[in-house]
């Protein structure tokens, strides 16, 4: 059971727009979320995470959202830049520390 | 840079024969975490260690699969008779504790991987 989904396979933004991938979770215990970045052949790289305490992380260009009442969070990257074209996945524990679901990943082109 | 490692990179065998995976996490990392990602998928959790115990196995990793982390630093990953189906990239990851992040957290930080190729 996909306990995380990541319902767009893929997204197209223009250079210096916002880009806003989304994720949606059903595990009403989980309160610990992530976004990784991957590149083919290489392992994901963490991006940002934010714990259900919160509702919103930024980190430079980097801002997450969650919404605990619709089980929902979103990544925004504002400016996109060509480089953040990649994988980006969506991952939730029941707490920092542990066993991370991820979705199955959205694919973000970037383009000049 | 003192990332986490993982070796080999990529590793081809024949169905049927053993495989042993290495990962060596961020130093001053205590939690160490093996997945494993196919084609089209994400990471699905197998395994994970605090220190030297091994705290949580999922439901994937059969009696085939075994993992060790002898002192609580560097983790091996066995596969026993490899069949076609346990072909993947298998991925270790780290975590340490960050206590100046509200909350606490730990953050995985992951490896670039093992390819495995079982023909």
């Amino acid at each position: 059971d996909q306990q995380v989904k990541q319902n767009s396979p893929s997204l197209s933004v223009q250079e210096g727009r916002i880009s806003i991938l989304n994720c949606d979770y059903t595990n009403s215990m989980f309160d610990y979320f992530l976004w990784y970045k991957k590149y083919p052949a290489e392992g994901p790289t963490f991006l940002i995470s934010i714990s259900s305490i919160k509702d919103k992380n930024e980190d430079g260009r980097f801002t997450v959202f969650l919404n605990k009442s619709a089980k929902h969070l979103s990544l925004h990257i504002v400016p996109s830049q060509p480089g953040d074209s990649a994988v980006y996945f969506c991952a939730a524990s029941k707490d920092s520390g542990y066993a991370l679901n991820f979705g199955k990943g959205t694919s973000l082109l970037v383009t000049p | 840079d003192t990332g986490v490692s993982q070796d080999p990179r990529h590793k081809i065998t024949k169905r049927g024969q053993n495989v042993t995976f290495r990962c060596d996490p961020i130093s001053e990392h205590n939690r160490l975490y093996w997945y494993r990602q196919t084609l089209g998928q994400g990471p699905e959790f197998l395994t994970y260690f605090q220190n030297e115990a091994q705290l949580e196995k999922s439901r994937l990793l059969s009696d085939r699969f075994s993992a060790e982390r002898p002192k609580g630093s560097f983790s091996t990953l066995e596969i026993q008779r490899t069949e076609q189906g346990d072909s993947a990239m298998y991925l270790c990851a780290s975590s340490g504790y960050r206590v100046e992040v509200a909350g606490g957290l730990y953050e995985q930080y992951f490896g670039p991987g093992t390819r495995l190729t079982v023909t």
